[in-house]
């Protein structure tokens, strides 16, 4: 069974602020990817940034970056000069091929971005 | 690339009746997944098809659910009798084979048992 804990429920940051994300997880695999989605209010769940299990270089999206720490099951979302637009609900979430490559979220953490 | 879509947006009906939300994938992607949100939690997995299999069901999913993908191209999920506990946002995701794991996801039916 795979596991991912959100342990923010609710985060602010003002624009152009730097914010971190935390999640955790727990998995048997070796092989497995990890995912951040982002929620906007009332609109469709968006891919952010996703990570190889098997590679050690942390992903990068633009002014999003995670810091994947395999030992420690630890998958944290940086989101530098924060903008309005990232107000949403974030999600972290694990995948596997032996997990019949089913998602199993977070319980998410909402973001509002202060000007 | 239109995305996936769902249809419909959103569905209101009075507790017992029947209620069908339709999944259309992005056209080359071959597994499609349904995922159940309730209000402020993470979506959580009902099934999952490959091409027209339906190879996994979760525990969530009771007798009065079912889901087919007849073609293996869009799919169906229907709720019979339901139940005020079946109110929920039903996403719908799909993605390419094994080895791009990425699921994109659709705009979701939002159901509501009156």
């Amino acid at each position: 069974a795979q596991t991912v804990t959100q342990s923010q429920p609710e985060m602010s940051v003002q624009e152009a602020e730097t914010v971190t994300l935390s999640c955790t997880y727990d998995t048997s695999e070796n092989n497995y990817y990890l995912f951040w989605y982002k929620q906007p209010p009332s609109r469709q769940m968006i891919l952010v940034i996703r990570q190889e299990a098997y590679k050690q270089q942390n992903a990068t999206e633009n002014r999003f970056s995670v810091n994947f720490q395999k030992a420690a099951k630890s998958f944290s979302l940086k989101i530098s000069d924060s903008q309005l637009g990232d107000t949403a609900m974030y999600f972290c979430a694990i995948t596997s091929y032996n997990a019949g490559n089913m998602l199993t979220f977070g319980g998410g953490t909402r973001l509002m971005v202060k000007p | 690339d239109t995305g996936v879509s769902q249809d419909p947006r959103h569905k209101i009906t009075k507790r017992g009746q029947n209620v069908t939300f339709r999944c259309d994938p992005i056209s080359e992607h071959n597994r499609l997944y349904w995922y159940r949100q309730t209000l402020g939690q993470g979506p959580e997995f009902l099934t999952y098809f490959q091409n027209e299999a339906q190879l996994e069901k979760s525990r969530l999913l009771s007798d009065r659910f079912s889901a087919e993908r007849p073609k293996g191209s869009f799919s169906t999920l229907e709720i019979q009798r339901t139940e005020q506990g079946d109110s929920a946002m039903y996403l719908c995701a799909s993605s390419l084979p094994s080895g791009e794991e990425t699921q994109y996801f659709g705009p979701g039916t939002r159901l509501l048992v009156l």
